[in-house]
């Protein structure tokens, strides 16, 4: 499972509030990456990072932002949950060698 | 825009069938593909295909790549129903990026 853990698992909240994703890793990997996947889209990349402070944007990244103080967390925030953020969101890491990429468990999140 | 596109979108089969998934693609810097097996949890990798018409190969399945035509193929012969699943491909670009296409729906039926 490449040492990610995911968390919350699962969270339901309402319109308009804050809610920030946490991904854990144990292997010091450099790339880490949130993706968004819904029925007939697959995945959807919404931001990577590629170190510690150092992150960009990915497809759908309008209304997440995200942060990546140390080596082992990267967190996914939702400033102010929409409905069309329902959505089950995965972490993924990569090696620094290769481009395949390993995904965490994954969180389902419902806005109400 | 980058494009990644499979088919069928989904697909039924007895068991000990042969099928084979399809992966087009459009991407300004390719480095390679990569195909991934999800069960009602998360992505497992399968297969990174880099070079054309290497095949690359696990058990039943197989796959392989042509960067003329700008596709792939995933070959599963005599299915079983632990291959029911959700396909996904994906393409690497340069950069450290994936771009996914939006799956085949895979369901063996015993």
């Amino acid at each position: 499972d490449a040492g990610i853990t995911q968390s919350p698992r699962h969270k339901v909240t309402e319109t308009g509030t804050p809610v920030t994703l946490r991904c854990h890793q144990t292997e010091n990997h450099r790339y880490m990456y949130w993706y968004r996947q819904d029925p007939g889209h697959g995945l959807r990349l919404i931001h990577y990072s590629y170190g510690v402070k150092d992150t960009d944007k990915g497809e759908v990244s309008d209304g997440y932002s995200v942060s990546r103080s140390k080596t082992e967390d990267f967190l996914l925030t939702l400033e102010s949950a929409t409905s069309s953020q329902t959505s089950v969101y995965f972490c993924a890491i990569r090696l620094e060698l290769g481009y395949e990429q390993y995904f965490g468990p994954g969180t389902r999140l419902t806005v109400t | 825009e980058d494009k990644v596109v499979q088919s069928p979108l989904s697909l039924v089969v007895h068991e000990g069938d042969t099928v084979t998934l399809n992966c087009s693609y459009e991407v300004t810097n390719f480095r390679s593909l990569l195909w991934y097996k999800q069960e009602k949890k998360a992505p497992t990798f399968l297969f990174m295909l880099t070079s054309s018409g290497i095949e690359k190969k696990s058990g039943r399945l197989s796959s392989i790549l042509d960067k003329k035509e700008l596709f792939s193929i995933l070959n599963i012969t005599a299915t079983q129903t632990g291959d029911s699943a959700i396909y996904l491909c994906a393409v690497g670009e340069y950069g450290n990026k994936l771009v996914f296409g939006a799956g085949t729906i895979l369901r063996v039926k015993s």
